[in-house]
């Protein structure tokens, strides 16, 4: 089992770019969560999928948005890049009947923008 | 709204040493409570975790009760190891909000 994977692995962009960030959930789980994680804090919940809809979404502006695909993987977009969006941005999937308690952590993509 | 607080790091402590790192939350209702370890360059790994009042999630020498009473969740182990040195993060789950809300970590440096 390959457990969450994501890519790039790296990625250097420029102020006002565009980026997609992709998940690849791990076998068996249909729930895909995104955090962002700024340098030395706590990742910041960004958005749910679940059912190719977003779920729930927490306090990030529409230059974020995503997608999930019938195959369960997900994409994170992120427009008009600012220097602040900079951070490692996290992917979590879950069977959507274990909620919390089955989050796996896929092991990031680190955006650095300048 | 919903939050969990950590002690700040660093924290810096010799082989075989004991660990306490304070956790404390708020929350509405009644949330599952989790450790995770984030090793360097790497992601999230869950360490523990405890689902109601008076629960004890236990791994890998890891302890942490959950304590309603005082909404805290602390991180205990008896022997810390050189290999245990992360950055540790306490979380809490609502099954209102389908998110878990993290604290900002704590850096653990564990000295031979």
């Amino acid at each position: 089992d390959a457990g969450v994977t994501q890519s790039p692995t790296h990625l250097i962009k420029t102020r006002g770019q565009q980026v997609t960030l992709r998940c690849s959930p791990k076998s068996g789980h249909d729930t895909v969560s995104w955090y962002q994680q700024a340098l030395g804090q706590g990742p910041q919940f960004i958005f749910q999928y679940y059912e190719e809809e977003e779920r729930q979404r927490g306090n990030f502006p529409d230059r974020f948005s995503g997608h999930q695909f019938p195959n369960y993987s997900s994409e994170l977009n992120v427009n008009a890049l600012l220097l602040g969006d900079s951070a490692l941005y996290l992917c979590a999937s879950s069977p959507r009947i274990a909620g919390g308690l089955g989050q796996y952590f896929g092991p990031g993509t680190r955006l650095t923008v300048t | 709204g919903d939050s969990v607080t950590q002690m700040e790091g660093p924290v810096t402590l010799s082989e075989e040493a004991f660990l306490t790192i304070n956790c404390t939350y708020t929350a509405t209702g009644y949330p599952s409570l989790f450790w995770y370890v984030q090793y360097p360059g790497e992601g999230l790994q869950l360490l523990l975790k405890a689902t109601k009042a008076d629960d004890k999630g236990s791994n890998k020498g890891f302890e942490a009760t959950y304590r309603k009473e005082t909404t805290s969740f602390h991180l205990e182990k008896g022997s810390v190891q050189v290999s245990d040195s992360a950055v540790y993060f306490c979380a809490l789950w609502m099954d209102s909000s389908y998110k878990l809300i993290f604290g900002s970590g704590t850096r653990l440096l564990v000295r031979p």
